[in-house]
């Protein structure tokens, strides 16, 4: 079985101010990790994504996630955030289960950033 | 953008009525998910699809059937509405089953069941 954890359903940073959003998860094999978000009445899209190598991943819009299997977090970071990054995330875990993608998604983070 | 047309777009409709809403893709992509998304619940599998006519439940398929005649289309079907079915509903493609791949996401249809 897998599941992910999302701390927190809701976080306010300032503009310019450090975003963190925090993701663990449980899996029985090793997890492929996405990040996604979504912008109000849109869909989702993939922020970043690791399955294999490097731990430290880089995505879109200057966010990045780290893979840290001995505390099994995937913490979603960007430097310094921007009013465009007003948005809710979803940490999401996969694994190959018999023929289908299984994705067991977060319950979602709503970022928003104060000017 | 991945090509994902989901229709309608909003619906409102009566306890009791049937209800089709309809994923349209363009990506020729194999597999088709429907997912719906309520607050506090994130997003949770109803049904998918991994080719045509081959298709196969979620998590919370009860009350829900689906159809893949078309490699482009897939249909879901409430058979008879509740308020509990009140949600946004969202198609999302993908063309791997490996799990590293990515996720499309058709941008919803919300469904108020009166």
């Amino acid at each position: 079985a897998q599941s992910v954890t999302q701390l927190g359903s809701h976080v306010s940073v300032s503009e310019g101010a450090l975003v963190l959003l925090r993701c663990n998860y449980s899996s029985s094999v090793p997890p492929y990790l996405f990040w996604y978000v979504q912008y109000p009445n849109q869909g989702l899209q993939l922020l970043l994504k690791y399955t294999t190598g490097a731990t430290l991943v880089k995505g879109i819009n200057g966010f990045e996630a780290e893979f840290k299997k001995s505390e099994t977090s995937f913490h979603l970071t960007k430097p310094s955030a921007h009013m465009s990054d007003a948005a809710e995330y979803f940490c999401a875990v996969t694994l190959n289960s018999g023929g289908y993608q299984k994705v067991t998604f977060g319950t979602g983070t709503k970022l928003q950033v104060i000017p | 953008d991945a090509g994902i047309t989901q229709s309608p777009r909003h619906k409102v409709t009566e306890t009791g009525t049937p209800v089709t809403l309809r994923c349209h893709q363009t990506e020729n992509h194999r597999y088709m998910y429907w997912y719906r998304q309520d607050p506090g619940h994130g997003l949770r599998l109803i049904h998918y699809s991994y080719g045509v006519k081959d298709t196969d439940k979620g998590e919370v398929s009860d009350g829900y059937s689906v159809s893949r005649s078309k490699t482009e289309d897939f249909l879901l079907t409430l058979e008879s509405a509740t308020s509990s079915q009140t949600s946004v509903y969202f198609c999302a493609i993908s063309e791997s089953s490996q799990g590293t791949g990515e996720l499309f996401f058709g941008e919803g249809s919300r469904l108020t069941v009166l």
